[in-house]
């Protein structure tokens, strides 16, 4: 079935570092990845996407990348600052008229920066 | 701009009780899907209204039930509730796009439901 795998489910930097979030789709259907940052008593706040015709994509100090192949994307975010510190959740969509618009979710990954 | 808003922000119930959560899109937005996310845990999919139709569900019982307004705000009807339905509910609103498109979801801060 559809199911999504998030490593690692914590993960803690020191402030100025680097942190990388992976997620493993089982869906080869899947076409659209987005990635939610989710603070305390918040809904989940979308951070960036990409599509399955783009292998990387860029804004600013965050990044994601996708290798359709394996099935794999990740969250790459640089120069970490501690306004950074939540919990992010990749997922993965099928194309609309494809069972689109249904997110299937990771599990979560609880990122900590330390100043 | 008014993002997602969700209504009651926080629920208390007991069991059997039946509850009504409600949700109003962002403005230009016309599909709004249903989340359950458990504590520590990623949202679920609990179903998705477009055209005030039902148009996909996920593995949720009949329980489960919703309705959208000609206005695209939309209800969740939660019946005979169980201890496991506490949870926060998320709503996100979409704008449809032509087939074969992906619309980008954007998410409603959530009911915290506790039924005791």
């Amino acid at each position: 079935g559809e199911n999504v795998e998030q490593h690692p489910s914590t993960l803690s930097v020191q402030e100025g570092d680097s942190a990388v979030i992976k997620c493993t789709y089982s869906d080869s259907a899947s076409n659209y990845f987005p990635w939610y940052k989710q603070e305390l008593g918040k809904g989940p706040q979308l951070i960036i996407d990409i599509r399955s015709n783009v292998g990387e994509k860029k804004d600013q100090r965050i990044a994601v990348t996708l290798n359709k192949t394996a099935k794999h994307f990740s969250l790459h975010i640089t120069e970490t600052q501690p306004e950074d510190s939540a919990v992010y959740f990749c997922a993965a969509s099928r194309p609309r008229g494809n069972q689109g618009g249904k997110l299937i979710f990771g599990q979560g990954t609880e990122l900590s920066v330390k100043p | 701009d008014a993002g997602v808003t969700q209504s009651p922000t926080h629920l208390i119930k007991t069991r059997g009780q039946q509850v009504t959560l409600r949700c109003s899109p962002k403005s230009g937005h016309d599909t709004v899907s249903w989340y359950q996310q458990a504590l520590g845990q990623g949202p679920q999919f609990i179903f998705q209204y477009y055209e005030e139709e039902e148009r996909q569900r996920g593995n949720f019982p009949d329980r489960f039930s919703g309705h959208q307004f000609p206005n695209y705000s939309s209800e969740l009807n939660v019946n005979a509730l169980l201890l496991g339905d506490s949870a926060l509910y998320l709503c996100a609103s979409s704008h449809i796009r032509l087939a074969g498109g992906t619309d980008t979801q954007y998410f409603g801060p959530g009911t915290r439901l506790t039924v005791l």
